[in-house]
């Protein structure tokens, strides 16, 4: 059984760096060809796809905000690390991580999400 | 990229069938056959209902059915339900391999 679960702060100050930390269990990041993505969703509105790790640590960013993200992980502790730089009260959501399984273009299972506040 | 447009919001009775349109580009949708749809009740994390366009994960009522059309793609429930009341996101592959989300469809069963 898959499961997943974000955690890090619930409140970040302007311009400081958010560290979320996704936790798995029920498959490994070892397997080929299998990845685990980040998703964020502002109160109230739209889902918004953010960056995507690969089992091979090929790694994937929104273009948009490419140049605040970095996605690592640690295969040892089954857990995917987003960082997100010079954060902003618009950077206010709901973080997801999601399970991107082998030799697919969509997330199967999400973990329940954690909301990040972003407020001084 | 931009993010995929989807009606706002669509409503229809029970027993009837409603249909979600998602439109992208040949950038994305146009292009490849890697089209998922995902539910969203409130308050809860989003369910995928639909992959690779028409395919449906173990467990997902054959009430959903998907489509592709050129750059557009649809999520049709047929004999929609109350519970079927939810939000509704498409997503797909991108020529840059990355992945974009739809604006989201609020699903009304009146």
């Amino acid at each position: 059984q898959i499961t997943l679960k974000e955690s890090g702060p619930t409140l970040v100050k302007p311009t400081q760096t958010l560290t979320l930390t996704c936790t798995f269990s029920g498959f490994s990041l070892s397997t080929s060809r299998v990845g685990v993505g980040w998703i964020r969703q502002p109160p109230g509105k739209a889902l918004e796809w953010l960056a995507l790790i690969y089992w091979d640590d090929d790694k994937r960013y929104s273009p948009s905000l490419k140049s605040r993200l970095t996605i690592t992980k640690d295969t040892s502790k089954n857990q995917v690390v987003l960082t997100v730089t010079n954060m902003d009260p618009g950077d206010t959501a709901t973080y997801y991580c999601a399970h991107n399984p082998r030799n697919s273009w969509y997330f199967d299972l999400w973990g329940r999400g954690t909301l990040v506040t972003v407020s001084s | 990229q931009s993010a995929l447009t989807q009606p706002a919001s669509v409503s229809g009775s029970p027993g009837q069938s409603i249909t979600i349109s998602c439109t992208g580009t040949s950038s994305d949708v146009g292009t490849y056959n890697y089209v998922s749809w995902y539910q969203q009740h409130p308050g809860k994390a989003p369910k995928l209902m639909i992959y690779d366009v028409s395919y449906r994960p173990s467990g997902v009522s054959n009430r959903f059915s998907g489509s592709k059309s050129g750059n557009t793609a649809s999520l049709t429930i047929s004999g929609l339900q109350a519970e079927d009341e939810a939000d509704y996101y498409c997503s797909s592959y991108t020529s840059s391999s990355t992945r974009v989300f739809g604006t989201g469809t609020k699903v009304t069963v009146l």
